[in-house]
């Protein structure tokens, strides 16, 4: 069975400071993966998704970058994080030939 | 504006009664999701679906591609049923972008 994994759960950081949230997915090769993102209240938003190794697309940036550096690892990053940073951070997957997509327990970021 | 529009955006149900949730496409999609949203965040796959009607326990969905919407009929609903539902649609099938609704907050009072 395939499991996803976040980490961190939460995390409550500063302006400026950088941030790594990372997702890994196991029992499954090759997944297309995607990062969402979810303000207090609101609703998903789509930030990057990734086909394959080393390639990323971007959706909607948020002065954020992700990067694929093994098949079953996706990471979500910035140098500076800014309050409006702050929300819940969703890394999904789906195999590459179906449609359904399923979600990690997401990672929760506070920045003040 | 916004591709998908759910409604309504607020629900209140006494155990046992049931409701649904409606949520219409302003382009053509080709699939829709639809998710419970728990107190902990976590996202709840309920159904997928490119066309017709799926059930599952007291939950129904049906998806309209020619029509643009999708609906989640609740049935007998208790109190586990709280949290917030959204759906999500594809407008293709690549990329696995996802277009989400604004949710729908479910209340279930005893």
């Amino acid at each position: 069975a395939q499991t996803i994994h976040q980490w961190p759960v939460a995390e409550i950081k500063a302006v400026g400071s950088p941030l790594s949230l990372g997702c890994t997915i196991k029992g499954k090769s090759s997944p297309n993966l995607y990062w969402y993102w979810q303000a207090t209240g609101g609703t998903l938003q789509q930030l990057f998704y990734s086909i394959t190794v080393g390639q990323v697309e971007s959706v909607v940036q948020l002065n954020l970058s992700a990067s694929r550096p093994k098949d079953d690892q996706f990471i979500l990053s910035t140098e500076k994080l800014l309050l409006s940073h702050s929300g819940f951070y969703l890394c999904a997957w789906r195999q590459n030939s179906g449609n359904t997509l399923y979600f990690g327990e997401g990672s929760r970021l506070i920045v003040v | 504006g916004d591709q998908v529009e759910q409604s309504p955006s607020a629900l209140s149900l006494h155990e046992g009664t049931g409701s649904a949730l409606r949520c219409n496409f302003t382009t053509t999609m080709r699939a829709v999701q639809w998710f419970q949203q728990n107190s902990r965040g976590s996202l709840i796959n309920l159904f997928y679906l490119a066309s017709g009607t799926k059930e599952n326990g007291r939950l129904k969905s049906t998806f309209n591609s020619k029509e643009s919407y999708s609906t989640l009929h609740i049935r007998d609903a208790q109190l586990e049923d709280s949290g917030t539902y959204f759906c999500a649609a594809n407008m293709n099938y690549n990329q696995g972008k996802l277009i989400f609704g604004q949710g729908t907050k479910l209340s279930i009072k005893p």
